[in-house]
């Protein structure tokens, strides 16, 4: 059974500095998503990955993927407030296959 | 806007009642996903349709059912219901495997 997980679970840093958010999955994947979700909100999708070494920026986010490693950051670069939001990786197994498994999000706060 | 609607937005109903939860995905998108996002359990797949067949399963429970109309529309029915089954319950469609667009969601509260 495909796991996902990601860490930390809570992160609260303040504006201008630079972080990142891990997500491990256990098996092999095809497809890797960020999403991002304010609270009471829906998903709003941020990057898909889709192969090694694959690298992805919108702005102050970067992702990446590793499939070697079974692993994906999401890199934060001179975080502002706006950004404060839930935080989800997903994993699709493969091809033919969409579902999605869902790590446990980071929930992310940026203090000015 | 993704483009995916939901109906209702907020639904309140009684233990031992039944529901349906009404999704219409993007224009020209063939496939819906359903996702229930609770505290306890996260956000986890539901079940898929493509083009009015099911598709793919995951966690969903007996007394939950789901199906996609020949427009595409999909409903999902949850019977029974207990305390428990209160969650966001999310539609997504996708035109292509790479990508997912999620609807705005339809919150249960079980009394």
């Amino acid at each position: 059974e495909l796991k996902v997980e990601q860490n930390p679970l809570f992160l609260s840093m303040q504006e201008g500095k630079n972080y990142t958010i891990y997500c491990n999955y256990s098996t092999t994947s095809d497809r890797l998503y960020w999403y991002r979700q304010d609270p009471g909100k829906s998903l709003e999708s941020l990057f898909v990955l889709l192969s090694n070494g694959a690298v992805k920026q919108e702005g102050r986010l970067m992702a990446s993927l590793d499939t070697k490693a079974r692993l994906s950051t999401l890199h934060i670069t001179a975080a502002v407030h706006d950004l404060s939001a839930t935080y989800f990786c997903a994993v699709a197994p493969r091809f033919g296959n969409e579902k999605l498994t869902f790590g446990t999000g980071t929930r992310l706060t940026i203090i000015p | 806007d993704s483009g995916v609607t939901q109906t209702p937005k907020h639904l309140i109903t009684a233990t031992g009642q039944r529901v349906t939860l009404r999704c219409s995905p993007r224009s020209g998108d063939l496939s819906v996903y359903w996702y229930q996002q609770s505290l306890d359990q996260g956000l986890q797949f539901l079940i898929q349709y493509y083009n009015g067949e099911e598709r793919a399963k995951g966690n969903i429970l007996e007394r939950f059912s789901a199906q996609q109309f020949p427009d595409l529309h999909s409903e999902l029915n949850l019977s029974s219901l207990e305390l428990g089954d209160s969650a966001l319950y999310f539609c997504a469609s996708s035109g292509s495997p790479y990508e997912q667009y999620f609807g705005p969601g339809t919150r249960l509260t079980v009394t």
